[in-house]
């Protein structure tokens, strides 16, 4: 079954520091989410990526957030400056419109603690 | 803005008991999830309800979707200890937020001898 992956499954930096999550989408999928869960809380939406360009991003998604798709295949969050704020699990979702039975598929995660 | 809320957001019940989760949301949406999470790890698709009426199950799980009410119900029969986990709903805001998934607030369901 195909499947998303991400990389790492966790990540521990200093705050201050820039980190990249790294995520491979299903290869047939155009469009790509990226969702943030700190810890005990529910699952947020942080942004869409469609066509190589930002279609949607909440109020979380602010100036130090950053998506690309470098190579066709990887999709990539970066965050500029990390603060203690940011730590959480992050997760990337892919999906291909125009389908009926069509349906979002979720990454494990990456769990990004921030110290 | 899309909402979700679930319904009860903390559930114990005893093994061999019934229960239903609720999921409210308020504007159209013709696709819903149901996602399992065990502490500290991914998310586990459990469902997904593309129209109204629709009904699935899977074990002592079963789920369904009333568009007209903007309602979906997780229902859990004859709980086990290993159904213990928290429950998400998550629904598409569809049109030109197609894909976009908003989570209610999850229920942690204990699960007791």
């Amino acid at each position: 079954e195909p499947e998303v992956t991400q990389t790492p499954s966790h990540q521990v930096t200093q705050m201050g520091q820039e980190v990249i999550l790294r995520c491979v989408p299903i290869s047939n999928h155009l469009y790509f989410y990226w969702y943030r869960q700190i810890l005990g809380q529910k699952v947020e939406f942080l942004v869409s990526f469609y066509n190589n360009e930002i279609s949607e991003k909440s109020e979380i998604f602010d100036d130090q957030f950053s998506v690309e798709r470098p190579d066709g295949s990887n999709f990539t969050l970066k965050i500029r400056s990390t603060k203690l704020e940011d730590s959480a699990m992050y997760f990337c979702a892919s999906i291909i419109p125009g389908q009926i039975n069509t349906e979002a598929f979720f990454g494990q995660g990456t769990r990004l603690t921030v110290v | 803005e899309l909402k979700v809320e679930q319904n009860p957001l903390f559930l114990s019940m005893q093994e061999g008991k019934n229960y239903t989760i609720y999921c409210n949301y308020s504007t159209t949406s013709d696709r819903l999830y149901w996602y399992r999470q065990d502490p500290g790890k991914s998310l586990e698709s459990l469902f997904v309800l593309l129209s109204n009426g629709a009904v699935k199950q899977e074990g002592r799980l079963m789920a369904s979707l009333d568009t007209k009410a903007r309602l979906s119900t997780l229902h859990i029969t004859a709980a086990v200890h290993d159904l213990s986990a928290t429950y998400f709903c998550a629904v598409d805001a569809g049109g030109t937020s197609y894909g976009k998934l908003t989570f209610g607030q999850g229920t942690i369901l204990t699960v007791h001898p």
